[in-house]
């Protein structure tokens, strides 16, 4: 069965920083690969996604992600990171011929200092 | 992108007592999702609703617990049954469309 793992559980690190989020799964195929944001108090917010083609994907609020096929890892960046990025983070796995379902990894917790 | 109405958006609720959930999309959609995120944790799927059969449980969620209705390609419900501290938790549906998977926001179940 396919996985998702995401190694770091918590991460702080200062406003203005630079930001990765690793995210490594378990498949034989190509996955379609998702990073949800989740505020406290809220629900998932898609940053960005990966079905094919560039392997280097844009997201929302200067999020970028990249797929590197040979590692099985879809890491999140952020150059900069601000204090409103705060939140738990989400690495997520679909494969179509498993009934569309998503398959979540367990969730970084982002706390930013000032 | 997809727009996905839930609600109630949260609740308590009395142990042994059951609670149902709605779940509206905009747009026709063969099949709609269920998950469950406990305090703390990921979410997990609880099923896959198909309409005109019966919903996919995965290992660990059953129908008792968890029934499941799919009455039309826009509509779901999700009733938590005989409810225990441990329900307690965030219940989100969700739906695949060509931006991807697009989520409800959730419905907040507190059990006491």
């Amino acid at each position: 069965a396919q996985s998702v793992t995401q190694p770091d559980i918590h991460i702080t690190v200062s406003e203005g920083a630079s930001l990765e989020l690793r995210c490594n799964y378990s498949y034989g195929a190509t996955p379609y690969l998702f990073w949800y944001v989740q505020s406290p108090g809220q629900g998932l917010q898609l940053l960005l996604k990966y079905f094919s083609g560039d392997t280097l994907v844009q997201g929302i609020k200067g999020f970028e992600a990249e797929f590197k096929r040979s590692q099985s890892s879809f890491n999140l960046r952020k150059p900069s990171v601000h204090w409103s990025d705060a939140a738990e983070y989400f690495c997520a796995v679909g494969f179509n011929n498993a009934g569309n379902m998503l398959t979540f990894g367990g969730g970084t917790r982002l706390m930013v200092k000032p | 992108s997809a727009v996905i109405s839930q609600k109630p958006s949260r609740d308590i609720c009395q142990r042994g007592t059951s609670l149902t959930i709605q779940c509206q999309v905009d747009s026709q959609v063969t099949m709609m999702f269920w998950y469950r995120q406990q305090p703390g944790q990921s979410l997990t799927l609880i099923a896959t609703a198909n309409q005109g059969s019966e919903a996919t449980y995965e290992s660990g969620f059953v129908i008792d617990k968890f029934p499941i209705s799919r009455p039309n390609l826009t509509f779901s419900t999700l009733t938590v049954s005989n409810m225990s501290p441990e329900d307690s938790s965030i219940y989100l549906c969700a739906r695949t469309d060509n931006y991807g998977y697009t989520f409800g926001s959730g419905t907040r179940l507190t059990v006491v």
